[in-house]
C-alpha cells in the first residue's frame, strides 16, 4: 500500500533554533518528492522538489534531502521564524508520469515560539 | 500571476442537499486536480483533468461526486446528495505538464461542513 509517514507529529522550537522533520515513504514507483508548508486555513504551498536522481535541494533556510534507497528524506530548517509555524506535508509522486497521482502524509504540525 | 482560486471558500449545506465547487487554475495549465482532506486524516487525491479530459478518477469515492472541467478551462466539482462524511476541505492544484520537477500550485480550498 502506498503510504506517506512522517515523524514527528508536532514539534515546538525557539526562535532561532534549527529543527528537522522526517518522512519515509512506500510509495512504488516512485517519480519525485516534494515537501509542502501548509499555513492553517491556507492550501499548501511548494518548498522543494526531488527527483529520483537528487539527493538534496535547498530554498532559502529550508533544505531538503531524500534517500531513494531507504525510501526517506527529511527536511531541515535553519535559523527558524515566526512565520515557519506551520505544517510540512512530505508528497511523494507514485507514478512513472511524474505528477499523479500524489500521495500525501499528514504533516508535522511546527510552532515557534519567541 | 493569480493562483488557483477556489470558490466557495467555505460552504454549510444539510445532507441531502447539493454542492457545487469550482476551480479556476492558473491560466495556461492543462493539468487540474482535485485533492481533498477530511478530518484527521491526510489530503488524498480525486481525480486529474488534462485539459477537459478526466485523466485519473481513481480516487472518486462514489458516484455522487462529479467533476467536469467543460472547455479545459475552470472546473467543478459537485457532491450530490452530500453526507455527513463529505464534510473537509476540497483542494484544487493545476500544473503546466506533467513533468516530474513540475511545481504543482494548490489553492487556498473549499471548506465543505455538511450538517
Amino acid at each position: 500500500k502506498n503510504q506517506v509517514e512522517q515523524s514527528p507529529q508536532s514539534l515546538i522550537i525557539l526562535e532561532g533554533k534549527n529543527c528537522t522533520l522526517q518522512c519515509n515513504y512506500t510509495v512504488s514507483p516512485f517519480s519525485n518528492l516534494r515537501w509542502y508548508k501548509q499555513d492553517t486555513g491556507r492550501g499548501p504551498v511548494s518548498l522543494t522538489i526531488m527527483t529520483f536522481s537528487e539527493n538534496t535541494k535547498s530554498n532559502g533556510r529550508y533544505t531538503a534531502t531524500l534517500d531513494a534507497d531507504t525510501k526517506q528524506s527529511s527536511l531541515h530548517i535553519t535559523a527558524s521564524q515566526l512565520s515557519d509555524s506551520a505544517s510540512y506535508i512530505c508528497v511523494v509522486s507514485g507514478s512513472y508520469s511524474g505528477n499523479t497521482p500524489l500521495v500525501f502524509g499528514k504533516g508535522t504540525r511546527l510552532s515557534v515560539i519567541a | 500571476e493569480a493562483g488557483v482560486t477556489q470558490f466557495p471558500s467555505h460552504s454549510v449545506i444539510e445532507k441531502g442537499q447539493t454542492v457545487t465547487l469550482r476551480c479556476d487554475p492558473i491560466s495556461g495549465h492543462d493539468n487540474l486536480y482535485w485533492y481533498r482532506r477530511v478530518m484527521g486524516k491526510e489530503i488524498k487525491f480525486l481525480l486529474h483533468f488534462v485539459k477537459e479530459s478526466k485523466q485519473d478518477e481513481s480516487g472518486m469515492p462514489n458516484n455522487r461526486f462529479l467533476a467536469e472541467r467543460t472547455g479545459g478551462t475552470y472546473s467543478t466539482l459537485k457532491v450530490q446528495p452530500a453526507e455527513l462524511e463529505d464534510s473537509g476541505v476540497y483542494f484544487c492544484a493545476s500544473s503546466q505538464d506533467l513533468w516530474a520537477g513540475n511545481t504543482i500550485y494548490f489553492g487556498e480550498g473549499s471548506w465543505l461542513t455538511v450538517v
